[in-house]
């Protein structure tokens, strides 16, 4: 079974630049997240969907970061303008249902590195 | 609000040595507690988790953890550890009234030495 796909792997861009990242979250699977995992730290919900409904997005600095899964099957992150603090790892997960007894399966994630 | 705190940010270990990674949580309603597993330039794989039963909670790899509410803590345990245990590790809470969404400690950095 494959598993979530993210790309791209790195980005490195300048501050005030926009960037987008890629999920393809497991097949058949409903539920989508977004975490943000600065370096030293824990992720942190950023967006959760539901098919391509939004569940969750009180976490998201929505002046600068949207996200979409318009067809309720893969979902592109975007960040503009981009600020240092940005810099993080961006993971995408998947699970079948929004409840604890499933288990969300994370991707490797996208490293965007803001200078 | 649930907040989660990993006490130990780095943890050498010798090989089949024993390791335990404290974490302690605060919320104010039932909770459901995970540990997470995340190798060098890997998303993250659930270790175990706690819903409800057993306070013992077994995982993959030989892990466990056990539920304690008095004592606000869901530490994680392995009798011997191998080299292929170095990885962070992760503690994470939720609960219904945050709509199931988790919250991360900080993580454990895990070393293993030969």
């Amino acid at each position: 079974e494959a598993g979530v796909a993210q790309s791209p792997r790195y980005k490195i861009i300048e501050k005030r630049q926009s960037v987008a990242f890629w999920c393809n979250p497991i097949s058949g699977h409903a539920t989508l997240y977004w975490y943000q995992q600065i370096l030293g730290q824990g992720p942190k919900l950023l967006i959760q969907f539901q098919n391509n409904g939004v569940v969750d997005d009180s976490q998201l600095p929505k002046d600068r970061f949207s996200a979409e899964r318009l067809k309720g099957v893969d979902s592109t992150l975007k960040i503009q303008p981009a600020k240092l603090e940005d810099s993080a790892v961006y993971l995408c997960a998947s699970s079948s249902a929004a409840n604890l007894n499933t288990e969300a399966f994370f991707g490797q994630g996208t490293r965007l590195t803001v200078v | 609000a649930q907040s989660v705190t990993q006490l130990d940010s780095q943890v050498p270990v010798f090989e089949e040595a024993p390791v335990e990674l404290r974490c302690n949580y605060s919320s104010s309603v039932s909770v459901y507690l995970f540990w997470y597993v995340q190798y060098p330039n890997q998303g993250l794989q659930l270790l175990l988790k706690y819903l409800s039963g057993s306070t013992l909670v077994k995982g993959i790899n030989g892990f466990e953890a056990e539920f304690n509410k008095s004592q606000t803590s869901f530490h994680l345990r392995k009798p011997s550890v191998h080299i292929s245990d170095t990885a962070e590790y992760f503690c994470a809470v939720s609960d219904q009234a945050a709509g199931n969404k988790l919250t991360f400690g900080g993580g454990t950095r895990v070393l293993v030495k030969p």
